[in-house]
Order: structure tokens, then C-alpha cells, then sequence
């Protein structure tokens, strides 16, 4: 079993619809996070998540809601979206939040029309 | 502010060395990153540097100087499929981990 998977893995969505990406870890972990890629921009990290508790939110619009109903489980809910919000959406995981080594899923390719 | 400097793209011939070279300016230092990532891929972790020095693992090493703020990934023997996008990212003294816009490594034959 892959150790972190997300779906979909591709996403085109109108400014006005709500969508959810998913995010599974196997890897028994404790941490779990969100971050967001544009091309050519460091990886900008949106929300972390320590034992279903959310312990960091780096100022993301609210049109961005994470949900995490356990410890493998992670999503972003999506709604009224803009085009700039397209990018590449990917999961994480690690065993301690932060410190250590962490465990990247293959992203959603998000695309805002 | 905390920065993370790195060269956007570099290019090398098949079965050379290259060096990438990473600076940064953070506050604190716990560590630094480096991950390699495949066009359409996940990021996947390659080394992690906390002490002065050279690691070595396989065809590729990172070294890192705490002092100068610089670390680079040393690649051998290059191949195809070498061809990715490498991050560097630093642990913070709040164990926040800032990354690097990475490089893109192109390979010819």
C-alpha cells in the first residue's frame, strides 16, 4: 500500500462549486499537513495537523477548510474558489509534527476556471 | 524575513557531477532538507544535514556549513532519470520548515 495517497488526482472546478481533496496515510503517523505548490514558488504550507488537532493555519482564506476526522485521514474542502488558487495540492505526513522526516502523497493538480 | 536561495534550473550531460547549492537565511537552524521531486510527482525525501560535514549515500551527497548558511546536493554518475526538480528546506528554531522554490536539474545525453 503507498504510504500517502490523495484523490483526485486531478481537479477543474468553476469559482463556484465546492469540491474536496482527500488525503490517506498508512504510515501510521501522528502529523499530517497541507501545503500548496505554484510553479517556481517554494512550497507554501497551509495547515498542520497533530493528533487530529489543528495546530497551524498560515493565514489561508477561508475558502479553504481542512478536516481531519482522524489520524490517517485528511481533507481540504473547497468553495468559491478564484483562479489563483490553481495549483498543486499536496498531503504530507510525518510522525512528530514538524521535526521529522516528512512523507509527501502525489498532490492534487487543481484548476480554477 | 527567512529566505531560501537556490538556482532555479541547471543543466548536465549524463554520467557528470553536479552541484546544487542551497543558502539560506532563517531564524534558528535545526536541520536542512533535501528532497527531490519528479515532474507531476510527490516530493521524496534524499538527505538530511544537522552537523557540519559531507553525507554520503550512494551517487549523491549533501554537505552543509552552518556557519556560511550554504549547503549543496553533490550528484554522480548522472542519469536520465535524474532529471527533477531538487528542494531545499530548513528547520527553523520552531521547527517550522521553510523550503526553497527548488531547482530544476535537466539531463542530456
Amino acid at each position: 500500500e503507498t504510504g500517502v495517497t490523495q484523490t483526485p488526482r486531478h481537479l477543474v472546478m468553476g469559482m463556484t462549486n465546492k469540491k474536496s481533496l482527500k488525503c490517506e496515510q498508512h504510515l501510521g503517523h501522528n502529523a499530517m499537513y497541507w501545503y500548496k505548490q505554484s510553479a517556481k514558488k517554494p512550497l507554501e504550507l497551509m495547515f498542520v495537523y497533530s493528533l487530529e488537532e489543528r495546530v497551524e493555519n498560515n493565514s489561508v482564506p477561508s475558502r479553504f477548510s481542512p478536516e481531519c476526522p482522524n489520524s490517517s485521514h485528511l481533507f481540504l474542502h473547497l468553495h468559491t474558489l478564484q483562479p489563483e488558487d490553481s495549483a498543486l495540492y499536496l498531503c504530507a505526513s510525518s510522525q512528530v509534527p514538524y521535526e521529522e522526516t516528512q512523507y509527501f502523497g502525489p498532490g492534487t493538480r487543481l484548476l480554477v476556471l | 524575513g527567512q529566505n531560501i536561495d537556490q538556482p532555479t534550473e541547471m543543466t548536465a550531460t549524463e554520467g557528470a557531477i553536479v552541484q546544487i547549492n542551497c543558502t539560506y537565511q532563517t531564524s534558528g537552524f535545526n536541520g536542512l532538507f533535501w528532497y527531490q521531486q519528479h515532474a507531476g510527482e510527490a516530493p521524496t525525501f534524499l538527505s538530511y544535514n544537522v552537523l557540519d560535514g559531507l553525507e554520503e549515500k550512494g551517487r549523491f551527497s549533501s554537505f552543509l556549513s552552518r556557519s556560511k548558511g550554504y549547503s549543496y546536493l553533490l550528484l554522480k554518475e548522472l542519469q536520465m532519470k535524474d532529471s527533477a526538480s531538487y528542494l531545499c528546506a530548513v528547520l527553523d528554531s520552531n521547527y517550522q520548515l521553510i523550503w526553497g522554490a527548488g531547482t530544476k536539474l535537466i539531463i542530456k545525453p
